[in-house]
């Protein structure tokens, strides 16, 4: 099994949509948890830490189940600027530690 | 925020030839940073951790022999990819983590051996 797990997609959705991604990880140990946005042929950009007790920023809303090793990312009112692939990432140890990264969704925000 | 460099961004080679890549973090210390790996439609795969002044710590399947790391001083790790071949041809991406922060990355160095 992949330490982190992710729906590959694409996701198509039209501007305005909502769109949620999952993401399951092996660890049940991890500490922290990310989501990254990459694109084409770009370094990876931090998007938003995920907290257990959910956040928000802006259109973006993260969310994480412990219990389930579970994340979800979703983003309201898609934008055109929004296709990217999403990375799940997670810290399975702490501290200033590798990241375990998984395969990314592709997102693709149609007019 | 934190922000990380990388030089080159791009480089093509003969098979044979060894490439070194740098990477800096600019405005803060960085004991550890991590060298990653990305083919084509793949995700990042971590091939190793660079700690100032000590040894690297390589991932599994990772030769340390071929891809030698050197962490010299608390803003610069170099990765040299010696006697590349085209299978070694990728994205190589260094990352460093902030206080308090997932990590920044480097913009990428995009290797081509011919």
């Amino acid at each position: 099994r992949k330490e982190v797990e992710q729906d590959p997609g694409p996701f198509n959705v039209p501007e305005g949509a909502t769109v949620a991604f999952n993401c399951t990880y092996s660890n049940s140990a991890s500490q922290s948890f990310f989501w990254y946005r990459q694109d084409c042929r770009k370094e990876p950009k931090l998007l938003m830490s995920v907290y257990s007790s959910g956040n928000e920023d802006g259109r973006f809303t993260a969310q994480l189940n412990r219990a389930s090793q579970y994340i979800s990312l979703l983003i309201r009112d898609s934008k055109l600027s929004d296709s990217a692939t999403y990375l799940c990432v997670v810290n399975p140890t702490g501290g200033y530690n590798k990241l375990i990264f998984g395969a990314g969704t592709r997102l693709a925000v149609h007019p | 925020g934190a922000v990380v460099s990388q030089h080159p961004s791009r480089v093509i080679c003969k098979s044979g030839t060894s490439v070194k890549i740098e990477c800096r973090s600019l405005d803060f210390q960085a004991t550890t940073m991590f060298w990653y790996r990305q083919f084509p439609k793949q995700s990042l795969m971590l091939m190793a951790t660079s700690n100032e002044g000590s040894k690297a710590t390589y991932e599994q399947g990772v030769e340390k022999d071929k891809f030698l790391i050197n962490h010299a001083s608390l803003t610069l790790s170099t990765l040299t990819v010696t006697s590349a071949h085209p299978e070694d041809s990728s994205f190589y991406i260094c990352s460093a983590r902030d206080p308090g922060q997932g990590g920044f990355f480097g913009p990428g160095t995009r290797l081509t051996v011919l």
